[in-house]
């Protein structure tokens, strides 16, 4: 299969923790990465290889995998942490990238 | 830094082709494929394909085989997208981002950064 699923919502209050999954076959050997993207704002690289963060990305963003479900956990989330968050992968083809359905993260 | 600049807005006729370009700097050109990925009004990222700078190799999504052509300048660090028989549903926020990869014992990574500021891109007669 081709597609990778996300919950479309999720919410958390100011300071909690809140994880977001990633679901599909092709996460069993691709290794997922993460963008947040804010309204009217290009995407950008919060995670990649799994649980790797990028230089400038607060250590409060961790990743983890298991099977076929990607993770991506922000713990203590901030205001500014709210926004919309797409996994990708590459397909089981080797012929396509894939991004989930997006999640947008309410900061209550 | 690694810095992915595009082109200027767009609007173009149902029909007509858009060519929309993506300028590389602060890294060796060559050494990074790129990938095209849009955003349509209110939905999610969509991946159109990718070129090989080294030797202008594509590789398409199925769903734009036939409508896109994607090419390169080695000579000014520039990759190119051109979307051909346009329709309303092309209205997007068009985006390049650099490829970075890894393959590691129990599989591979692939991931877009950094990418560019986009170009918006409207259909309509």
């Amino acid at each position: 299969s081709s597609e990778l699923t996300q919950d479309p919502v999720v919410s958390v209050a100011l300071g909690q923790t809140v994880r977001i999954t990633c679901q599909g076959d092709s996460l069993r050997s691709c290794y997922a990465s993460w963008y947040q993207q804010k309204p009217g704002q290009a995407p950008v690289l919060v995670m990649y290889a799994k649980t790797n963060r990028p230089s400038g990305i607060p250590d409060r963003f961790s990743g983890s995998s298991s099977g076929n479900t990607a993770s991506l956990t922000i713990t203590g989330a901030q205001a500014e942490d709210e926004a919309d968050y797409y996994c990708k992968c590459r397909d089981s083809s080797g012929n396509n990238w894939v991004f989930g359905g997006g999640t947008k993260v309410t900061v209550l | 830094q690694v810095q992915l600049v595009q082109s200027g807005a767009e609007m173009k006729k149902p029909g007509a082709s858009v060519k929309v370009s993506c300028k590389a700097s602060g890294y060796t050109f060559t050494s990074h494929y790129m990938h095209w990925v849009r955003q349509a009004p209110g939905q999610g990222l969509e991946w159109m394909g990718l070129i090989n700078p080294s030797g202008g190799a594509t590789l398409y999504s199925q769903k734009f085989q036939g409508r896109i052509t994607m090419t390169r300048d080695t000579s000014t660090s520039t990759d190119y997208m051109e979307l051909s028989s346009l329709r309303s549903e092309d209205t997007a926020v068009y985006y390049c981002a650099r490829d970075n990869s890894i393959v590691g014992a129990d599989g591979s990574g692939w991931w877009f950064d950094p990418w560019g500021q986009g170009t918006p891109v409207t259909v309509s007669s």
